[in-house]
């Protein structure tokens, strides 16, 4: 079984300053890793995921994130964030060989003026 | 093209009544999950369907909870017998083969409230 630890609740920050997220999970098995953004009143979208290769993957809206297998570690980057990057996001794992996207609690971005 | 969409996007009902959620995903793909959020939890994973048939419904938390996709398309969450302990925003996803490497388009999901 998997499951996944973002380690922020809420992280309030200023317009242009960079911002880390931090997310960690637990597996006895390879696994897939994603991050999902849910912005005020949509549905959840998928930001960036890591299947295989290069550890660092970018996505959109100019975040990124790198996958640290030692470390168990998936975290999210942002270099100089912008009002409308406000929400909530997700790290999600799946084994390699399964189905089942297992979701943390999520961390809001809050992003002040 | 079209998303995933979902019906009701809010739904009140009273404890102990019947209630019927509805998911219809993207045109051609084959899998079609349900999840549950919680105020202030990521979703949770209910279940998950390949064609019309379930290949995991480990996550329904009880036999209240039932789910179908008869045509392999449309699939509906029905829950009997509504506690207030239901009360979450119901996410319906799909992805185009269900492997675990083929990430989740969500709808906006149903918010259920049970009073």
């Amino acid at each position: 079984a998997q499951s996944v630890t973002q380690l922020d609740s809420q992280v309030p920050v200023f317009e242009e300053a960079p911002v880390e997220l931090r997310c960690n999970y637990s597996s006895s098995v390879s696994v897939y890793l994603f991050w999902y953004v849910q912005y005020p009143n949509q549905g959840l979208q998928l930001l960036l995921k890591y299947l295989s290769g290069s550890t660092l993957v970018k996505g959109i809206n100019g975040f990124e994130a790198e996958f640290n297998k030692s470390q168990t570690s998936f975290h999210l980057r942002k270099p100089s964030v912008h009002i409308s990057d406000t929400a909530e996001y997700f790290c999600a794992v799946t084994s390699t060989g399964g189905f089942k996207t297992i979701f943390g609690a999520g961390t809001r971005l809050f992003v002040k003026a | 093209g079209a998303g995933v969409s979902q019906t009701p996007s809010n739904k009140v009902t009273e404890k102990g009544k019947y209630v019927e959620l509805r998911c219809d995903p993207i045109s051609g793909h084959t899998a079609l999950y349900w999840y549950r959020q919680s105020l202030g939890q990521g979703p949770e994973f209910l279940i998950y369907f390949q064609g019309t048939g379930a290949a995991d419904d480990s996550g329904l938390p009880n036999d209240r909870f039932f789910a179908v996709r008869p045509e392999g398309s449309v699939s509906t969450l029905k829950i009997q017998r509504t506690e207030r302990g239901d009360s979450a925003v119901y996410l319906c996803a799909s992805s185009p083969q269900g492997g675990g490497n083929s990430p989740l388009h969500f709808g906006n999901g149903t918010r259920l409230t049970v009073t």
